[in-house]
């Protein structure tokens, strides 16, 4: 099956500063890619697309100017969190559709831990 | 909005017996797609089984299949001669748009396997 890649695996930060995510499809080229957290005992929340060449979607409640997406190229999309609070906590997961099969491969996430 | 709920936080089975997860949604759309997904403690998304709504014919993955009801909006899964590596947090998850959306997911349930 496809292959989705996140980095780092698990990062902490201090207060204040910005940390970011890497999320990149090995083996297939993705026009789209998701973000999504997850705190600790529940489910996934959808947080925005990222589109290569255009801006990304944030879903409602979400800040764009905190969750800043760059969907670089056809294999890459990058989530940084600025200025992270100890609230940012959380799971990261990205996913990515691979064009004519529907499904979305979904990469082993990234730890954040704000202190 | 499109909404998916499930109602069972726990679950637990004896190892080799069967079980079933429920789920339900809400959408207006007509064309979707809705899965099931297994989170294992180390958190990778492991896709389970998908159904596209066009298809009446239920879905089946050898001992996973699952009794989608369109009409009751109801896709539940049923897990056959469960085995200790099935223990998981289950997932259900829908998307429209051709399915490169993105996901909504349950709140998940948690299945204990009992040896």
């Amino acid at each position: 099956g496809a292959v989705v890649s996140q980095h780092p695996s698990w990062v902490i930060c201090k207060s204040g500063t910005s940390v970011k995510i890497e999320c990149r499809s090995l083996d297939f080229q993705a026009t789209t890619m998701f973000w999504y957290r997850q705190f600790p005992k529940q489910s996934l929340m959808l947080m925005a697309t990222s589109n290569e060449g255009s801006k990304a979607t944030y879903e409602q409640g979400v800040e764009k100017d905190k969750f800043l997406i760059n969907h670089a190229s056809l294999t890459l999309s990058t989530l940084t969190v600025t200025s992270a609070h100890p609230e940012d906590s959380s799971f990261y997961i990205c996913s990515a559709p691979r064009a004519g099969v529907w499904e979305q491969y979904f990469g082993p996430g990234t730890r954040l831990t704000v202190t | 909005a499109q909404t998916v709920t499930q109602s069972q936080p726990e679950m637990s089975v004896q190892e080799a017996e069967t079980v079933t997860l429920s789920c339900t949604y809400d959408t207006s759309e007509s064309d979707y797609y809705l899965f099931w997904y297994k989170q294992p403690p180390s958190r990778q998304m492991i896709l389970v089984i998908r159904q596209e709504a066009y298809k009446q014919q239920n879905a089946t993955e050898n001992r996973f299949s699952v009794n989608f009801q369109k009409a009751a909006k109801s896709f539940s899964l049923k897990i056959s001669d469960s085995q200790l590596g099935d223990a998981a947090m289950y997932f259900c998850a829908y998307t429209s748009g051709g399915g490169a959306d993105g996901l909504t997911f349950g709140k998940g349930t948690h299945l204990i396997i009992q040896p």
